[in-house]
C-alpha cells in the first residue's frame, strides 16, 4: 500500500544552521510529490513540488527538495534556518490508488524547532 | 484574491448531534478537498469535489457527506457526533481538473471541532 514515512517528529536547530528533513514513501511507479509547510495560526502553504525532470526542486522561502528515486526519498533542505521557519513541515505524495482514483496521502509531519 | 475560508472556525457540539461546516474557495478554484487533522491521526482526506462531483473519497464512515454547489463552495456534514470527531478540519481548493493530487493546493485556517 502507498504510504509516507517522515521519520523525525521533531528535529531542532540553531538558528543560522542548515536543515534537512526527511521523506520517504512507498509506490510502485514515479510519484507527484509536495511539501508543505504549516505555521503556528496560519493554513498550510506549498513550499514546493516534484512530477518530473530535474530531481532538484526550489521552492519558496530558500527551500529545496531532492528526488531520489533508488531512496524512494524526498528531503527537504535548507542551507540556512531563521528563526520564522519554525513550523511543522508536511510531506505528500499524490498517487493512483487501486480504484484508479489519485489521492494526496501525507505524512505525519516534522515539528521544526529553531534554537536562538 | 480572497483566501479560502471556512466558516465557523470554532465550534463546539455535543455527542450525538450533526454538524455542518462551509468551504469557499478561491475564486475560479473548481476543486476543493476536505482533511481532518488531528494530533494522533495526522491529516486525513476526506473528500474531493470537482464542479459539483465528489472525485475522491478517503476511508471514513457514512457518517461523513459533502457536498459542492454550482458557485464551487462546498459544505461537510457530520452526523451523529462521536468524541473521536473532535479535530481541526481543513478545507482546500485548487485550480484545474487534475485535483488536489497534482495542483497546488490552498488551504483555509480550517474549523476547529470540539465535540464534548
Amino acid at each position: 500500500a502507498q504510504s509516507v514515512t517522515q521519520p523525525d517528529i521533531h528535529i531542532t536547530v540553531s538558528e543560522g544552521a542548515s536543515l534537512e528533513l526527511r521523506c520517504n514513501y512507498s509506490y510502485g511507479a514515479t510519484p507527484y510529490l509536495f511539501w508543505y509547510v504549516q505555521s503556528p495560526g496560519q493554513g498550510l502553504q506549498l513550499l514546493l513540488k516534484y512530477f518530473s525532470g530535474d530531481t532538484l526542486v526550489q521552492g519558496i522561502k530558500g527551500f529545496e527538495a531532492e528526488f531520489k528515486r533508488s531512496q524512494s526519498s524526498f528531503n527537504l533542505r535548507k542551507p540556512s534556518v531563521h528563526w520564522s521557519d519554525a513550523a511543522e513541515y508536511f510531506c505528500a505524495v499524490g498517487a493512483l490508488l487501486m480504484d484508479s482514483n489519485y489521492q494526496l496521502i501525507w505524512g505525519a509531519g516534522t515539528k521544526l524547532i529553531i534554537k536562538p | 484574491k480572497a483566501g479560502v475560508t471556512q466558516t465557523p472556525r470554532y465550534l463546539i457540539k455535543t455527542r450525538g448531534q450533526q454538524v455542518t461546516l462551509s468551504c469557499s474557495p478561491i475564486s475560479g478554484h473548481r476543486s476543493v478537498s476536505w482533511y481532518q487533522q488531528t494530533p494522533g491521526q495526522g491529516l486525513q482526506f476526506l473528500f474531493e469535489y470537482f464542479s459539483e462531483t465528489q472525485r475522491n473519497k478517503g476511508n471514513f464512515p457514512g457518517r461523513f457527506s459533502g457536498r459542492q454547489f454550482s458557485n464551487s463552495r462546498s459544505e461537510m456534514n457530520v452526523s451523529t457526533l462521536e468524541l473521536g470527531d473532535s479535530a481541526l478540519y481543513l478545507c482546500a481548493s485548487s485550480f484545474g481538473a487534475q485535483g488536489s493530487s497534482y495542483n497546488e493546493q490552498f488551504f483555509g485556517p480550517g474549523t476547529r471541532l470540539t465535540v464534548l
